[in-house]
């Protein structure tokens, strides 16, 4: 089956533009995490979502960052007016519940 | 806070020299450790998860252990397409979050 699928794979903004990420998920993974992944550095966790409950937004870095996940499917991380140093590669994951997580590609964005 | 450090930050092997990366955590209560490799552009691929001391989990080259304040990632005989970055991390019975160590770079040299 299909894995986790992210788009744009890269997407080059000017700052102070706003930018919206996607994340599908693999079918019937009811947990959905979103981390950043800044040059040689490990994951930072962003936010996660685990089926209907209230999202995890603790590491939402600034008021400028929001997502959304519509029932167990689509995710969408929107991070408004782009900084440089939002230039990352955003990474999404879904797992079933209590199960280890499955990683998509990234999206890598670039800020001018 | 939950906290992961690995070490070293990086490793460089010739091809079939043996040798163990580390991750040491500090967890309110362990529910599980994951490995994964990452490549150079990629998302992070799972390999391991560990419940408790004591287990152990091999796959091909690679033996992963666990003891109550770090776990080791054991690689045997490196072949070159070893290289990559491996990343531990964490999660907690409080929370779902996963909570993850800055990585190791390998490098096996032919």
């Amino acid at each position: 089956g299909a894995g986790v699928s992210q788009s744009p794979s890269n997407k080059v903004t000017e700052k102070g533009k706003d930018v919206e990420l996607r994340c599908d998920p693999i079918s019937g993974h009811t947990a959905l995490y979103w981390y950043r992944q800044r040059l040689g550095q490990g994951l930072e966790f962003l936010i996660y979502f685990q089926g209907n409950s209230a999202p995890d937004k603790s590491g939402l870095p600034s008021d400028r960052f929001s997502a959304e996940r519509t029932g167990e499917s689509v995710s969408t991380l929107t991070i408004q007016r782009t900084q440089q140093e939002d230039s990352a590669v955003y990474l999404c994951a879904s797992s079933p519940p209590g199960e280890t997580q499955y990683f998509g590609p990234g999206t890598r964005l670039l800020v001018l | 806070e939950d906290q992961v450090t690995q070490s070293p930050e990086a490793l460089r092997l010739q091809e079939g020299e043996s040798s163990s990366l580390n991750c040491s955590y500090t967890v309110s209560g362990l529910r599980g450790l994951f490995w994964y490799r990452q490549d150079p552009g990629k998302g992070p691929e799972f390999l391991f998860t560990l419940y408790s001391a004591g287990e152990e989990k091999e796959k091909e080259r690679l033996k992963a252990t666990l003891t109550k304040k770090e776990s080791f990632l054991h690689i045997t005989a490196p072949k070159p397409e070893d290289s990559a970055t491996y990343l531990c991390a964490v999660q907690n019975f409080d929370g779902q979050n996963f909570v993850f160590g800055p990585g190791t770079r390998l490098s096996v040299l032919p």
